[in-house]
């Protein structure tokens, strides 16, 4: 059965504090996708890497990939309260389109 | 630039009852898929159409169905519906041969409850 499996479920921290996020994978993909869900709302994309060692940052976001390992992590440097949010990883199967989504992982930030 | 609309935003439904849901794609994109989020289950795949047929589908009951019309609207279909539905549904849409290297846009969903 293909699993994606996230860790944290849960995070709280301080701003200014820097953590990392991490998405572990059953299947072979070497397509790895991260979003984020504000409450009620959609997902937003955030990152999409496409091979092994990728490497993509967005401000105070930076997530990378390694295929072999079958791991890819979200890294928060100096959180603020607006990086409040739950975020998801997802692997794209190869020869599929359909995403298989990580558990989520909710983090807020305390001022 | 529009994106990926669905309708209705919000909808009570009875057990018993049946319900359609549409999602119109962002324009250009052929690949629509859908997606049922719940607390309990997280987000799971339901089926992906392209071209009006359905490449992949999720491991749900016969209940669920969907279409895709020769416009890339795309509706889904839940019959008979049991409370365990109550959920957001969302679409979501890609350009065909791009979709991996950007992703899928996602709709802001459908929020269905059954009561």
């Amino acid at each position: 059965e293909l699993k994606v499996e996230q860790n944290p479920l849960f995070l709280s921290m301080q701003e200014g504090k820097n953590y990392t996020i991490y998405c572990n994978y059953s299947t072979t993909s070497d397509r790895l996708y991260w979003y984020r869900q504000d409450p009620g709302k959609s997902l937003e994309s955030l990152f999409v890497l496409l091979s092994n060692g990728a490497v993509k940052q967005e401000g105070r976001l930076m997530a990378s990939l390694d295929t072999k390992a079958r791991l890819s992590t979200l890294h928060i440097t100096a959180a603020v309260h607006d990086l409040s949010a739950t975020y998801f990883c997802a692997v794209l199967p190869s020869g599929t389109y359909k995403y298989i989504f990580g558990t989520g992982t909710r983090l807020k930030v305390l001022a | 630039k529009a994106g990926v609309t669905q309708t209705p935003r919000y909808l009570i439904k009875t057990r018993g009852q049946q319900v359609t849901l549409s999602c119109s794609p962002i324009s250009g994109h052929r690949s629509v898929s859908w997606y049922q989020q719940t607390p309990g289950q997280g987000l799971q795949f339901l089926f992906e159409y392209f071209s009006e047929t359905q490449r992949n589908k999720g491991n749900f009951p016969g209940r669920f169905s969907g279409r895709q019309f020769s416009n890339s609207r795309s509706e889904m279909n839940v019959s008979t519906l049991e409370l365990g539905d109550s959920a957001l549904y969302l679409c979501a849409s890609s350009l065909v041969f791009q979709g991996p290297n950007y992703g899928y846009t996602f709709g802001s969903g459908t929020r269905l409850t059954v009561v």
